[in-house]
């Protein structure tokens, strides 16, 4: 069964940093392009970030560029996602899910989410 | 404002058909068929209902379908049932910029 378990959401002021961490297990996790979508507070999904299986490609959101940085260690099966110069917009649920599909970067489907971790910016 | 524009709320009857639409660019939901339907209830993660346009992954009910023509989408739902009322959202890869993925502005979906 796959799962995937975000952690690091805090409160912290504007213009701080944190990290977010999310672990997966059921499936071979260096074979999938992985994603971070956020959900402010009762508004709809948008989508933040994704890096592919081997961490060689990475794109963002316009909204994120330069600011939020994604990596991940097939090591230990985890994904992160480094936030920089928080604004009060980037206060959001922010979930990290799975690609469908191997062996290409992204067909925008993701079959698999986290229950998201909560990062307030106050 | 989000890339793919859908309606704020579409509603229909127990046992009626409700489409929704999702509507974005030639650089977008026109250009490929890397469209994708969530579903999300308050509350829960979303849940992944079609892929590629029209393909339903194991486990989802045969009710909802998906198609395309030009640059909409559409996800429609037949035979409404009350737990399908919930908040869907569409989705796209997209050409525009460097960004890879974006998403429709969801629409909340009510059963009368």
């Amino acid at each position: 069964e796959v799962q995937l378990v975000e952690s690091g959401g805090v409160v912290v002021q504007p213009g701080g940093s944190l990290r977010l961490s999310c672990g997966a297990s059921g499936f071979t996790f260096g074979d999938y392009t992985m994603h971070w979508v956020r959900q402010g507070p009762g508004k709809g999904l948008e989508w933040v970030s994704l890096i592919s299986g081997d961490g060689r490609s990475t794109y963002y959101a316009d909204s994120v560029k330069g600011r939020f940085a994604i990596s991940r260690d097939n090591s230990k099966n985890s994904l992160y996602l480094q936030i920089n110069s928080l604004r009060f917009e980037d206060s959001a649920l922010y979930y990290c899910a799975k690609d469908l599909v191997r062996g290409i970067v992204s067909t925008a489907s993701l079959d698999h989410w986290g229950q998201g971790t909560l990062v307030t910016v106050s | 404002q989000s890339a793919l524009t859908q309606p704020a709320s579409v509603s229909g009857s127990l046992g009626q058909s409700i489409t929704i639409s999702c509507t974005g660019t030639s650089s977008d939901v026109g250009g490929y068929n890397f469209v994708s339907w969530y579903q999300q209830h308050p509350g829960i993660a979303p849940k992944l209902m079609i892929y590629d346009v029209s393909n339903r992954p194991s486990g989802v009910s045969y009710r909802f379908s998906g198609s395309k023509f030009g640059n909409t989408a559409s996800l429609t739902i037949s035979g409404l049932q009350a737990e399908d009322e919930a908040e869907y959202y569409c989705c796209s890869y997209t050409s525009i910029s460097t960004q890879y993925v974006v998403f429709g502005g969801g629409t909340k979906v009510t059963v009368l």
